[in-house]
C-alpha cells in the first residue's frame, strides 16, 4: 500500500505560468515532507521541505503548501521555466531516528517555451 | 570529487555473475543508503547504514549484500541476480542528528541490466 501518492504521472505547462504538483499521504505519523527534483541520468536533488508545524514554506520561485487535515501537500513553481522540466518526487518521513524517507512515484513536469 | 559519487554508472551482467556497486560520499555525513528505482515505481529503500552500522534492511533478497567499511564508502555486492532486478540503484547520504531532519543527498545512480 503506497503511503505517499503522486497521482499525476505528468504535467505540462507554459513558460511563465504556474506549475502545481500534488502529493497525498496516508500515514498520519509523517511530520516532515520533502520535494526532490530529478533530471535524466542524475540522482534526485533536494528542492524544498516543510515541517508539519507549518503550512507553507517558500524559497524563491518554489513554495510548498501543507494541508494536514487533508493529508495533502503541493509544490508551486512560479514562474515556471524550461529548466524546471524534470521529474519531481514527493517524500515523507517521521521523527524517530531512522531517517527513512518514503517516496511517491514522481510527476514528470514539462515546461514548454 | 564532490557530493556523492557512484561507480559504475552502467552495468550489464548475467545472472551467474558477481559484481559490486560502489558509492562514496564527500560530505562528511554519518549515514548512507541504498535505494532501488524500478520503472513506474517509487524509490524503494533497501538498506540504511548509520554510523557504519546497518540499521535498516527492507526485506531485501540475500542476493543483494551491502557493505559499509567506513562512513564515506558503501558497497552493494550482487550475486545471481534475476532479470527483474534490473533497475536504477541510487546511493544517498545524510547527517543524522538526535533531533530535527536532514535531507538526503543522492548520487547519480548505477543503471543495472541483468540479462
Amino acid at each position: 500500500d503506497q503511503q505517499v501518492k503522486q497521482n499525476s504521472p505528468s504535467l505540462s505547462v507554459q513558460e511563465g505560468r504556474i506549475s502545481i504538483l500534488n502529493c497525498d499521504y496516508t500515514n498520519s505519523m509523517f511530520d516532515y515532507f520533502l520535494w526532490y527534483k530529478k533530471y535524466p541520468a542524475e540522482g534526485p536533488t533536494f528542492l524544498i521541505s516543510i515541517s508539519s508545524i507549518k503550512d507553507k514554506n517558500e524559497d524563491g520561485r518554489f513554495t510548498v503548501f501543507l494541508n494536514k487535515s487533508a493529508k495533502h501537500l503541493s509544490l508551486h513553481i512560479v514562474p515556471s521555466q524550461p529548466g524546471d522540466s524534470a521529474v519531481y518526487f514527493c517524500a515523507a518521513t517521521s521523527q524517530g531516528g531512522s531517517e527513512k524517507l518514503v517516496f511517491g512515484k514522481g510527476t514528470k513536469l514539462t515546461v514548454n517555451p | 570529487e564532490t557530493g556523492v559519487t557512484q561507480t559504475p554508472r552502467h552495468l550489464v551482467m548475467g545472472m551467474t555473475n558477481k559484481k559490486s556497486l560502489k558509492c562514496e560520499q564527500h560530505l562528511g555525513h554519518n549515514a548512507m543508503y541504498w535505494y532501488k528505482q524500478s520503472a513506474k515505481k517509487p524509490l524503494e529503500l533497501m538498506f540504511v547504514y548509520s554510523l557504519e552500522e546497518r540499521v535498516e534492511n527492507n526485506s531485501v533478497p540475500s542476493r543483494f549484500s551491502p557493505e559499509c567499511p567506513n562512513s564515506s564508502h558503501l558497497f552493494l555486492h550482487l550475486h545471481t541476480l534475476q532479470p527483474e532486478d534490473s533497475a536504477l540503484y541510487l546511493c544517498a547520504s545524510s547527517q543524522v542528528r538526535t533531533s530535527g531532519y536532514n535531507e538526503q543527498f543522492f548520487g547519480p545512480g548505477t543503471r543495472l541490466t541483468v540479462l
